[in-house]
């Protein structure tokens, strides 16, 4: 089963500067198969990345998707206030057919 | 525009049963993968099961595999999960979710039905 690690666990960074945020796979998976979700306080996840790189439907450009193999990054250009929140990364396994998260990573404001 | 609306949650003892229900809108429900994720309290996303369209196809977790079973009613536009033997570790906000055709990742969300399991 493939593991997803996400870090760093918290990023405290200020409203304009740009997030960097990883996820690890413990084996190589298919850039197709991994997905980044946006959750707030209180509020179910919201699809932002598909396919590693491609934005979902109404994401702003500031949010992209990159990587392969093992190591993706999600990358939010200029933090906005709306985008504090917690950021997971998961991808899809097929034998057996299993959908696995990463531990999230919390972005907070500096 | 689609809507997922999760119902039936509550407290119940360990040992115990629930039922929860997602009332789906806005797409054509019965061509569309479904699937149960669940968030205890303060963690992270936990992938519960999935149905595929006509329902002939079902995966568990192992984590509830044998108390947990998925139905749903393409007729009555409705998700299903019958929740038995209920242990403390079950407790979290469960979430329905659609997939997408790929079927990679989950494009839309309920907002969520909370299951304390606590005596």
């Amino acid at each position: 089963e493939i593991v997803l690690t996400q870090s760093p666990g918290t990023l405290s960074l200020s409203p304009g500067e740009r997030a960097t945020l990883s996820c690890r796979a413990s084996q190589s998976v298919s850039s197709s198969y991994l997905a980044w979700y946006q959750q707030k306080p209180g509020q179910a996840p919201r699809l932002l990345i598909y396919g590693a790189s491609s934005r979902a439907t109404g994401i702003p450009d500031r949010f992209s998707g990159s990587g392969s193999g093992t190591d993706f990054t999600l990358t939010i250009s200029r933090l906005e206030p709306e985008d504090f929140a917690v950021y997971y990364c998961q991808q899809y396994g097929s034998s057996p057919p299993r959908w696995t998260f990463g531990q999230g990573t919390k972005v907070e404001i500096k | 525009e689609v809507q997922l609306v999760e119902s039936g949650g509550g407290l119940v003892q360990p040992g115990g049963s629930l039922r929860l229900s997602c009332a789906a809108s806005g797409f054509t429900f019965s061509s569309y993968s479904m699937n149960w994720v669940r968030q205890a309290p303060g963690k992270g996303l936990e992938w519960v099961s999935y149905i595929s369209s006509s329902s002939s196809t079902i995966y568990y977790a192992d984590s509830v595999k044998g108390r947990f079973t998925i139905s749903r009613d393409n007729a009555k536009n409705s998700l299903y999960l019958q929740m038995n033997s209920l242990r403390d570790e079950d407790t979290a906000v469960y979430y329905c979710a659609r997939l997408d055709w790929s079927p990679y990742y989950f494009d839309y969300w309920g907002q969520g039905t909370l299951v304390t399991v606590s005596s």
